[in-house]
């Protein structure tokens, strides 16, 4: 079946890696996605992993993937205010690939 | 500003009544998602076109629920006969087939509150 899920809550000094996880359980998940949600705005696609990969570097961000364990996380380097927000891991799937599953969502909070 | 719109941004309606929402995709764009989101979950997928074509939708979208997309430009949803529970965020958001995976653009928005 389908499912994503993460933690809800996350707080980091600003300056530290945040660290972001989440767990799938469709094995046939073909591309995962990390989308940012800043308050009053649309969702927004910070990168995307295929399945075939265990591991995307985007400047700040990495992204790995465990697919033995349907585990995937987001580290975001150096911290700033700018990435307070909630951030939400999605897959999609062979059988759908234009469907996208989010999880609930994890909040980032960044204290001083 | 050339990013997803919707219309209206919020409604507040009794129960029973029919609410209707419009979305503007990027105008280049030949997919279009409609998905719902409630307080502390993440978005929940409804329906998707192509075009004009609605390609899937989801079994949890009861028959009060119809959306179109007549001429594969804005796309309508509306919901009938609102229920308390169809309060929620309902997003839409627009992508090209060809683009990148994944690679959607959401709206803000349409807030739905059912008294």
């Amino acid at each position: 079946g389908e499912d994503v899920e993460q933690s809800l809550f996350l707080s980091v000094r600003e300056g530290d890696s945040s660290v972001i996880n989440c767990t799938y359980t469709d094995s046939s998940s073909t591309y995962l996605y990390w989308y940012k949600q800043e308050p009053g705005a649309g969702l927004q696609l910070l990168t995307y992993i295929f399945s075939n990969m265990d591991m995307k570097q985007d400047q700040r961000l990495t992204v790995l993937l465990n697919k033995k364990d349907k585990h995937l996380s987001l580290r975001i380097a150096d911290t700033q205010t700018g990435d307070s927000a909630i951030y939400f891991c999605a897959e999609s799937m062979v059988s759908s690939a234009s469907k996208i599953i989010f999880g609930s969502g994890t909040r980032l909070s960044i204290r001083p | 500003d050339t990013g997803v719109s919707q219309d209206p941004r919020h409604k507040i309606t009794k129960r029973g009544q029919n609410v209707t929402f419009r979305c503007d995709p990027i105008s280049e764009h030949n997919r279009l998602y409609w998905y719902r989101q409630t307080l502390g979950q993440g978005p929940e997928f409804l329906t998707y076109f192509q075009n004009e074509a609605q390609l899937e939708k989801s079994r949890l979208l009861s028959d009060r629920f119809s959306a179109e997309r007549p001429k594969g430009s804005f796309s309508t949803l509306e919901i009938q006969r609102t229920e308390q529970g169809d309060s929620a965020m309902y997003l839409c958001a627009s992508s090209l087939a060809q683009g990148a995976p994944g690679e959607l653009f959401f709206g803000e928005g349409s807030r739905l509150t059912v008294l």
